[in-house]
C-alpha cells in the first residue's frame, strides 16, 4: 500500500511569508508525528498527534509554529512568518497506534530566501 | 542538549567486511533503542530495534548490541554490501511517557566499497 506521502517535495519562498506543510499518513495509522531534519543530522521531534488531538508540541521551536489533524487523518504543519533558520528538511510519520514502528515520509524540503 | 550520541560521523568499509556504528545515551529513562537506515531522497526507515531486557539481537547480517550499565548499544552489519550504503541513525525513545518521541542520533554516512 501507500506509504506517507508528503506535500509539496520542495517548498522555496521568502521570509516572511507563511507556509503550509501536507502529510497524508498511512491509511489507518492512528499516530502520526511531525519532525525536522537539519542538514547532516537526525530527525529532531516536533509534535504528536493521536487521532485528531495533539498530545504533545513540547518540540515546536516557538509559536509561529503550529499543527493540526482535524479529522485525524491529513495534518498541517503552518509556520508563520518564516525565518531563514526555519529552513530544514521536515518529516513527517505515522504509526499504527503510539508504541508501534513509526514509517517516515520522504519530507519536504523547505528553503527560506 | 544531545541525548544520543553516534559515532563515527562516516564509514568506508570493503564489500564482505563488517560495519560497526555505535551509539552512546544518556538518559536512563529510554527503554526502546531502533536503527534506521536512510537512502538519499529518502525518509529513514525501521532496520532493526532492541529493548534493554536483552543484550543482542540479530536479523540477517544486522546485529544490535546492547550494553545496559555502560549506557550503549552499536549496529553490526556482517558481510557488508554496496547495497548496505546508506545514512544510519541510532534513535531511543521512552514508551512510558506514552508515546514514542524518538531521540535520534547524528547520523553515520556508510559507504561499501565494491
Amino acid at each position: 500500500g501507500a506509504g506517507v506521502s508528503q506535500s509539496p517535495r520542495y517548498k522555496v519562498t521568502k521570509r516572511g511569508q507563511d507556509v503550509a506543510l501536507r502529510c497524508d499518513p498511512i491509511s489507518g495509522h492512528v499516530s502520526l508525528y511531525w519532525y525536522r531534519q537539519a542538514l547532516g543530522q537526525g530527525p529532531e521531534f516536533l509534535t504528536y498527534f493521536n487521532y485528531e488531538a495533539q498530545q504533545d508540541k513540547s518540540g515546536l521551536p516557538n509559536d509561529r509554529f503550529s499543527a493540526e489533524r482535524p479529522e485525524g487523518s491529513i495534518s498541517t504543519l503552518t509556520i508563520q512568518r518564516t525565518e531563514q533558520r526555519d529552513s530544514a528538511m521536515y518529516r513527517c510519520a505515522s504509526s499504527l497506534d503510539w508504541g508501534e514502528v513509526q514509517h517516515f515520509g520522504d519530507g519536504t524540503r523547505l528553503s527560506i530566501l | 542538549q544531545q541525548q544520543v550520541k553516534q559515532s563515527p560521523q562516516s564509514l568506508i568499509v570493503q564489500k564482505g567486511g563488517i560495519s560497526i556504528i555505535n551509539c552512546a545515551y544518556e538518559n536512563t529513562a529510554f527503554d526502546y533503542f531502533p536503527w534506521y537506515q536512510q537512502f538519499p531522497g529518502k525518509g529513514p526507515a525501521l532496520l532493526i530495534a532492541i529493548r534493554p531486557d536483552v543484550s543482542e539481537k540479530k536479523e540477517g547480517r544486522f546485529t544490535i548490541s546492547f550494553n545496559k550499565s555502560a549506557k550503549q548499544f552499536s549496529l553490526h552489519i556482517m558481510d557488508s554490501q554496496p547495497g548496505d550504503s546508506a545514512t544510519y541513525f541510532c534513535a531511543a525513545s521512552n514508551r512510558n511517557t506514552g508515546f514514542q518521541k524518538l531521540v535520534f542520533g547524528t547520523g553515520t554516512r556508510l559507504l561499501v566499497s565494491p
